[in-house]
């Protein structure tokens, strides 16, 4: 499975947009981005996933470069509900979801 | 979108115990679940893959003799810890997914195990 790589932390501020990077090098042309993310003691939850088009959902939307070598989530105005760990995943069809340490958000007042 | 459930959502137990851990898709047919196991400050690992009837995929390094899986209907997937020592002291999450399961997946609120 092609791996990903992320920040390990970072910050915002509430009410304001967040882009959180992943970068994915190796990735091959059959492999879907997908986004999870995970509140603290809880299980994750899905955010958005794109392949190549970038991708808008209510949650946050997805933008994916051209060559597929990196994409950036982006929530459009932080809430201290917000803070997380995000995930970046490639998965293919029948491929499992292979977690890497994801970004730690975190939302100041 | 879709609920999967998970019970008990704590369990402390005393070492050399089993301990049984049901996982439930509440509105969806889930032909696969997956577990997984996250230790405190780190990411979830996969331990295995269960479809529905068959027998359940194990990754590398899971011990299929002391996590036994079963999953006997669509709804239904159940994580079984034998044995319990202190080490296998973890919060366990299971996911199901309905036939495009690679695309989304749901998961569950997680079982917090203290072995004693």
């Amino acid at each position: 499975d092609a791996k990903t790589t992320q920040p390990n932390s970072m910050e915002s501020n509430e009410e304001e947009p967040v882009h959180l990077p992943c970068n994915h090098s190796t990735i091959s042309g059959t492999d879907y981005i997908h986004w999870y993310r995970q509140l603290p003691s809880q299980g994750p939850e899905y955010v958005i996933h794109g392949l190549t088009s970038n991708v808008n959902n209510r949650m946050a939307s997805l933008a994916i470069a051209e060559d597929r070598k990196s994409s950036t989530l982006i929530l459009h105005r932080a809430t201290l509900r917000d803070a997380a760990v995000y995930y970046c995943i490639l998965t293919h069809q029948g491929g499992k979801l292979i977690f890497g340490q994801g970004t730690e958000l975190s939302v100041k007042p | 979108g879709a609920v999967v459930s998970q019970h008990p959502s704590r369990v402390i137990c005393k070492s050399g115990t089993s301990v049984k851990i049901e996982c439930r898709s509440l509105d969806f047919q889930a032909t696969t679940m997956f577990w997984y196991r996250q230790f405190p400050k780190q990411s979830l690992m996969l331990m295995a893959t269960s479809n529905e009837g068959s027998k359940a995929t194990y990754e590398q390094g899971v011990e299929k003799d002391k996590f036994l899986i079963n999953h006997a209907s669509l709804t239904l997937s159940t994580l079984t810890v034998t044995s319990a020592h202190p080490e296998d002291s973890s919060f366990y999450i299971c996911s199901a997914g309905d036939s495009s399961w690679w695309v989304t997946q749901y998961f569950g609120p997680g079982t917090r195990l203290t072995v004693l």
